[in-house]
């Protein structure tokens, strides 16, 4: 299967602030990234769906413009958690879906633990 | 609308003894069905997934699971844990043109010394 690393692992933030996070597709060309949000205790809930080159398509309820996604390369997608507040603390998945292989299979990156205080 | 049911929140096993995780779906199509597991902490891990064929699929890490249409089930098996499969786990379905995942809850194991 694909590897797929996130960066940072964890960040600490003040509230206000913007939090980037970087999630790569190392060894693996990635056409769709997808960005779960994931509450202690409870299975992934989806945020968004971004296709290389293209606007991402958030779920229902997800702010766009709070959660921005940039998926600039078949290799690297990027979320950005702008003017961050307490309650956006969470831990954040990216997983990949490619080109070769199984096309519907997708493989997740490790995570990154963001609190916000 | 498509569905995955988890029906048990929470299993403890001892180690070397047998698991069963048990997965539901409810899709109209016919589904393609994963399993991946979670450490603490971590991200997911895919275990083994079913899209066609032989209903019976081999995974990692000496999991296996089962596709039954009929009882629209998937369940997720082992012979004989090991504590290092203490760990939540989680089935999905992949539904839809766009492919995304609907997940279950997940199971969070336990294994007895």
């Amino acid at each position: 299967g694909a590897v797929v690393s996130q960066h940072p692992s964890r960040v600490i933030c003040k509230s206000g602030t913007s939090v980037k996070i970087e999630c790569r597709s190392l060894d693996f060309q990635a056409t769709t990234m997808f960005w779960y949000r994931q509450f202690p205790k409870q299975s992934l809930m989806l945020m968004a769906t971004s296709n290389e080159g293209s606007k991402a398509t958030y779920e229902q309820g997800v702010e766009k413009d709070k959660f921005l996604i940039n998926h600039a390369s078949l290799t690297l997608s990027t979320l950005t958690v702008t003017s961050a507040h307490p309650e956006d603390s969470s831990f954040y998945i990216c997983s990949v879906r490619g080109t070769q292989g199984s096309t519907d299979t997708q493989y997740f990156g490790p995570g990154t633990r963001l609190t916000v205080l | 609308a498509q569905s995955v049911t988890q029906p048990d929140i929470h299993i403890t096993v001892s180690e070397g003894a047998s698991l069963e995780l048990r997965c539901n779906y409810s899709y109209g199509a016919t589904p393609y069905l994963f399993w991946y597991v979670q450490s603490p902490g971590q991200g997911l891990q895919l275990l083994l997934k079913y899209f066609s064929g032989d209903t019976l699929v081999q995974g990692i890490k000496g999991f296996e699971a089962e596709f039954k249409r009929s009882q629209s089930s998937f369940n997720l098996r082992k012979p004989s844990v090991h504590w290092s499969d203490a760990a939540e786990y989680f089935c999905a379905v992949n539904a839809g043109n766009n492919r995304k995942l609907i997940w279950g809850l997940g199971t969070s194991l336990a294994v007895n010394p």
